[in-house]
């Protein structure tokens, strides 16, 4: 049973292009998380998706926006980007009981880096 | 102050040793993760716990809901147990997949 892949595993892109990052979650998983762990620090949390929809946002400006697709899978698109963009992008799957429960099976992908030049 | 604080920031063990690393939250939680991270690498889930103690091989970890406190323990501590541990929890009670993380705990086992 795979866990939650991501591709691509490395990226570098050039200030001011655009990035898409796609992860597939855990088999039996409804929701994907996207978290940005710049060098050095604690994973920041992006975005939430359920049901093909934004569920909960952080505190990330417009640039960053992303997208569920009827499997599951979800993309994360980042446009304009800066060089502070540079960092691991990590997805997290799991499955969404009730939202004042803890979700089930919170598993992790091995992310994707970022570089921005 | 830090909503999580994870203690201690770095720790060195010899293998065999028994390794205990800690973690205070102040913020009303229905469960608490504990996260391996090894260097460049994705982060693995370890435990999800919301009471009491769970214990996986050579790891333990335990809350104590009221104190706000979490604690992780390997026992025979291995140097493959090298790696940066994380506490996290989710930032309300609403926002299950809105983790917060704690700084990390980076575990150094010297054969």
């Amino acid at each position: 049973d795979a866990g939650v892949t991501q591709s691509p595993t490395h990226l570098i892109k050039t200030r001011g292009q655009q990035v898409t990052l796609r992860c597939s979650p855990k088999s039996g998983h409804d929701t994907v998380s996207w978290y940005q762990q710049a060098l050095g620090q604690g994973p920041q949390f992006i975005f939430q998706y359920y049901e093909e929809e934004e569920r909960q946002r952080g505190n990330f400006p417009d640039r960053f926006s992303g997208h569920q697709f009827p499997n599951y899978s979800s993309e994360l698109n980042v446009n304009a980007l800066l060089l502070g963009d540079s960092a691991l992008y990590l997805c997290a799957s799991s499955f969404l009981v009730d939202p004042g429960l803890p979700m089930l099976g919170y598993t992790f992908g091995s992310g994707t880096r970022l570089t921005v030049v | 102050k830090n909503e999580v604080e994870q203690s201690p920031q770095n720790l060195t063990a010899q293998e065999g040793e028994f390794i205990t690393i800690n973690c205070s939250y102040s913020v009303g939680i229905s469960a608490l993760h504990w996260l391996q991270q090894h260097p460049g690498g994705g982060i693995v889930s370890l435990f999800m716990l919301s009471s009491g103690k769970k214990k996986h091989g050579r790891l333990i970890a335990t809350i104590n809901i009221q104190e706000k406190h979490s604690s992780l323990h390997i026992t025979a501590s291995h140097p493959r147990d090298s790696a940066v541990y994380i506490c996290a929890l989710p930032r309300s009670v609403g926002s299950q997949g809105n983790l917060i993380f704690g700084k990390g705990t980076k575990l150094s086992v010297k054969p």
